[in-house]
């Protein structure tokens, strides 16, 4: 099945800053890479996703790059805020919605 | 988006015994997924349930200890059988509304003591 690494587990940024997490898969078959966002306590709410036939996506401060070849995709957070501070998964799908999700990355925005 | 409420929203439960969740979405669906959250650690996907089949189950969860129901085509449940302490997790079920939009539930705190 599909296996999903993220990187890193914790991540510390002053305000204002950009945030950097990747992510690997490792079935080529993959077509669907989502992020998601799980505040403390919440259920976990999609924020980005992107598909295998681009390679990459914006939405306002938030951009998602994927390298089919090299099979791993990043999430950009630029101009960070407090409110960014939460719990971020990234996931991968070879059939648009079971997903198979990496170890998820605890960011902490500092003011 | 879709609307999905589960019950119960927590629960302690003795080591042993078995819980029924359930999930329930504001429309037509055609297939639901049941997801375990362990306590700190990521979402692992335990089955997908279609309606008018039997769950597909994925490698490490079996159907004797996670069986699943999926009467209609806006409610499944997932029980959590003969629980033990490892057991302690928050359960989501999230729903399909098209490839590519999908929506979770806002979870089960279960824990086994």
């Amino acid at each position: 099945g599909e296996n999903v690494e993220q990187h890193p587990s914790t991540l510390s940024v002053q305000e204002g800053d950009s945030a950097v997490i990747k992510c690997t898969y490792s079935d080529s078959a993959s077509n669907y890479f989502p992020w998601y966002k799980q505040e403390l306590g919440k259920r976990p709410q999609l924020i980005i996703d992107i598909r295998s036939n681009v390679g990459e996506k914006k939405d306002q401060r938030i951009a998602v790059t994927l390298n089919k070849t090299a099979k791993h995709f990043s999430l950009h957070i630029t101009e960070t805020q407090p409110e960014d501070s939460a719990v971020y998964f990234c996931a991968a799908s070879y059939t648009g919605n079971q997903f198979y999700f990496g170890t998820g990355t605890s960011l902490t925005v500092i003011p | 988006s879709a609307v999905i409420s589960q019950k119960p929203s927590r629960d302690i439960c003795q080591r042993g015994t078995s819980l029924t969740i359930q999930c329930q979405v504001d429309s037509q669906v055609t297939m639901m997924f049941w997801y375990r959250q362990q306590p700190g650690q990521s979402l692992t996907l335990i089955a997908t349930a279609n309606q008018g089949s039997e769950a597909t189950y994925e490698s490490g969860f079996v159907i004797d200890k996670f069986p699943i129901s999926r009467p209609n085509l806006t409610f499944s449940t997932l029980t959590v059988s003969n629980m033990s302490p490892e057991d302690s997790s928050i359960y989501l079920c999230s729903v399909d509304r098209g490839p590519y939009e999908q929506y979770f539930g806002p979870g089960t705190r279960l824990t086994v003591t």
